[in-house]
């Protein structure tokens, strides 16, 4: 069974780089089908995508963070990573990792998660 | 980008059906699935793809979408499934994810 842990800071400044690593075991990083996705969640606010990226570095981010947002994949590692710069603190929040099973037919979800770091960004 | 909506908050009486729903334009014609989340942890996923239960989600979680609106019914409600609960599709036009804001469901 597949298991995703984040890991990082959980007190960045403003206006620098929030950073994490996802370390993924029970599963092959390289395996196809799957794009490996952050995504975090504000207090009392829904879940917010952040981006994902495919084992052969393919990605794609949130039209509102794609500016900012840089996700990286080292398979020797088995991890992926997120660097989120400039933050401020509208960007604390609970980052989760999250497998994404992509489908033929757009059936695509998140079936297995981290289990979340907190991130508060400090003034 | 397409848009979903929940409502912000259900309450239920324990044994009783609650209801959530997710609107979206022509949802129907997308994949719809639900997520799970109490307090302090990790998003389960409890429906995928519309109707379909992954292993160990019990039978009293069901969901179906049609029209403009897909529905996650819990029956026999329990304290247990007290959580937030988000649908999410696939938006087809950008080739990305999307959550609705994420409903809180409270056991009275």
């Amino acid at each position: 069974q597949v298991q995703l842990q984040e890991s990082g800071p959980g007190l960045v400044k403003a206006s620098q780089t929030l950073s994490l690593t996802c370390t993924v075991s029970g599963d092959s990083i390289t395996r196809g089908g799957i794009y490996w996705s952050w995504i975090r969640h504000h207090p009392g606010k829904g879940l917010d995508w952040i981006g994902f990226i495919s084992h052969r570095g393919t990605t794609s981010y949130n039209p509102s963070l794609e500016s900012l947002v840089n996700i990286s994949v080292d398979t020797s590692k088995s991890q992926f990573s997120l660097k989120l710069r400039s933050v401020t603190a509208a960007d604390t929040a609970v980052y989760y990792c999250a497998r994404l099973v992509v489908v033929a037919g757009a059936h695509n979800w998140f079936d297995s998660w981290g289990q979340g770091i907190l991130v508060t960004v400090s003034s | 980008s397409y848009v979903l909506t929940q409502p912000p908050s259900v309450s239920v009486a324990p044994g009783q059906t609650a209801r959530i729903t997710c609107g979206g334009d022509n949802i129907g014609s997308k994949s719809v699935h639900w997520y799970q989340q109490r307090p302090g942890q990790a998003p389960v996923v409890v429906v995928n793809n519309d109707d379909d239960r992954p292993s160990g989600i019990p039978e009293r979680f069901s969901g179906s979408n049609s029209g403009n609106t897909a529905t996650l019914t819990i029956s026999r409600v329990e304290a247990g499934d007290e959580a937030d609960y988000s649908c999410q599709v696939w938006d087809t036009t950008q080739n990305h994810p999307v959550f609705g804001g994420g409903t809180k469901l409270t056991v009275l």
